[in-house]
């Protein structure tokens, strides 16, 4: 049974370009989070998504940023227009659904460093 | 979310007992107690959570003070391989939204 994947493991981006992180979750799984962790810092939330909707998205900057969860594929955290401070490791996490205790345990993937030059 | 307070940073033997403590005073009644670990920047990994009675599982157990004011991570015999950042959360019912502080750097020591 895989766990979270994310890819790219690694991602460099010019400074203007987009990047494109993707995130499977565990089967099954219907709660998909994004974090993200800036260098020599703790993680951040920045979104939390079940399929097709955007439940809590407080966490994310009000521009260039977005995130979606289509009932088929993926999980995509996009990033318009990059700067160096987008810079950081994004790691995605998820959780299954059901029942109060079913729920309380996030499972996260090994993250997306990006890099902007 | 109530807030979550950790020392920096903490050394262990290894083979010896971890204990890694967290004060989350301002609590509430609903709010778990959460712990996950960060090993060398991969992705957090969860290790136990509990409300309000001792729970303990193939990795940890965790002590929750009458009050619940505060708690411990027992690491019951720490190796290398648990050198990591150690974070107490308290929040919300379920995996939504984690709020992660600083945690504790826990240095297993040969």
């Amino acid at each position: 049974n895989a766990g979270v994947m994310q890819n790219p493991r690694h991602l460099v981006r010019r400074r203007g370009q987009e990047a494109r992180l993707r995130c499977s979750p565990v089967k099954g799984h219907s709660h998909v989070y994004w974090y993200r962790q800036l260098p020599e810092e703790g993680l951040k939330f920045m979104v939390y998504l079940q399929k097709e909707n955007i439940i809590d998205e407080s966490g994310m900057p009000k521009e260039r940023f977005s995130a979606e969860f289509p009932k088929e594929g993926p999980s995509i955290l996009r990033i318009q227009q990059v700067v160096r401070g987008d810079s950081a490791a994004y790691f995605c996490a998820s959780s299954g659904k059901g029942g109060t205790r079913v729920n309380t345990e996030a499972f996260f993937g090994q993250g997306t460093r990006l890099t902007v030059v | 979310d109530a807030k979550t307070t950790q020392p920096p940073s903490m050394d262990c033997a290894e083979g010896r007992a971890a204990n890694l403590p967290c004060n989350h005073s301002t609590i509430s009644g609903n709010e778990y107690v959460y712990w996950y670990r960060q090993i060398h920047s991969q992705g957090p990994q969860y290790i136990i959570h509990g409300l309000k009675n001792n729970e303990t599982n193939e990795m940890a157990s965790l002590i929750i003070t009458e009050d619940r004011k505060s708690s411990t991570l027992i690491l019951p015999h720490a190796t290398l391989r648990d050198t990591a950042v150690y974070y107490c959360i308290a929040g919300g019912q379920g995996a939504q939204k984690l709020v992660f502080g600083q945690g504790t750097r826990l240095t297993i020591n040969p």
